[in-house]
């Protein structure tokens, strides 16, 4: 079955980039059926929506932080990727990687539900 | 980007039946189907339990039911149990953003 792990530094300093890898096994990442999403959760605080990509690489990105994500995959390594620059201490949280369908409609594309999840890997903003 | 709005709180007891709404907009879970739940236990990822607005993954207990009625979602579980005390948010495709969700409900089983 597919598995998702996140792997990446836990520790960043402001104004300096965060950067993740989610590595898929169990399945290839070059699948028209999902995206492949990055989903955050502060402190004590609910589920943030990052972005996603396809495996052709089309990213979609929260406009809350679209000036600062950037989402890459790399089919040959079946990994994605996320990097997002000049962090603050209110980019603490733990970062899940996730499976996100996708759905092929009538009148367009659209992002569905996370079946399956990385652990989550905390990442903490601090000098 | 307005998350969905979720009770912060609900709580029932063993083998009473909870419901937990999760209102949005027209541009998001008053227009599409695509609406999901997740329940999330302390200290783990999130697990789907509701997807396209009233599906479960299979393997998932009946217990779990989800509805739509106009721009507000709605998860059910019926029978509560001991393990069913989680969060659970909501999340839905949105024309502006893709993917919004929803702050969360914590639930208690008294």
């Amino acid at each position: 079955q597919v598995q998702l792990q996140e792997s990446g530094p836990g520790q960043v300093k402001p104004s300096e980039t965060l950067s993740l890898t989610c590595t898929v096994s169990g399945g290839s990442i070059s699948t028209s059926s999902f995206y492949w999403a990055w989903i955050r959760q502060p402190p004590g605080k609910g589920l943030e929506w990052i972005g996603s990509i396809f495996y052709t690489g089309s990213s979609y990105y929260s406009p809350s932080l679209k000036s600062r994500v950037t989402i890459s995959v790399d089919e040959s390594k079946n990994q994605f990727s996320l990097k997002l620059n000049s962090v603050t201490a209110a980019d603490t949280a733990v970062y899940y990687c996730a499976r996100e369908s996708r759905i092929v409609g009538d009148f367009g594309v659209y992002n569905g539900a996370c079946d399956i999840w990385g652990q989550g890997t905390t990442v903490t903003v601090s000098s | 980007q307005s998350a969905l709005t979720q009770p912060a709180s609900v709580s029932g007891s063993p083998g009473q039946s909870i419901t937990i709404s999760c209102t949005g907009t027209s541009s998001d879970v008053g227009s599409y189907k695509f609406v999901s739940w997740y329940q999330q236990h302390p200290g783990k990822a999130p697990k789907l339990i509701i997807y396209d607005v009233s599906n479960r993954p299979s393997g998932l207990s009946d217990r779990f039911s989800g509805s739509k009625s106009g721009n507000m979602a709605s998860l059910t579980i019926s029978g509560l149990q001991a393990e069913d005390e989680a969060d659970y948010y909501c999340s839905s495709y949105t024309t502006r953003t893709s993917v919004v969700f929803g702050g969360g409900t914590k639930l208690t089983v008294l």
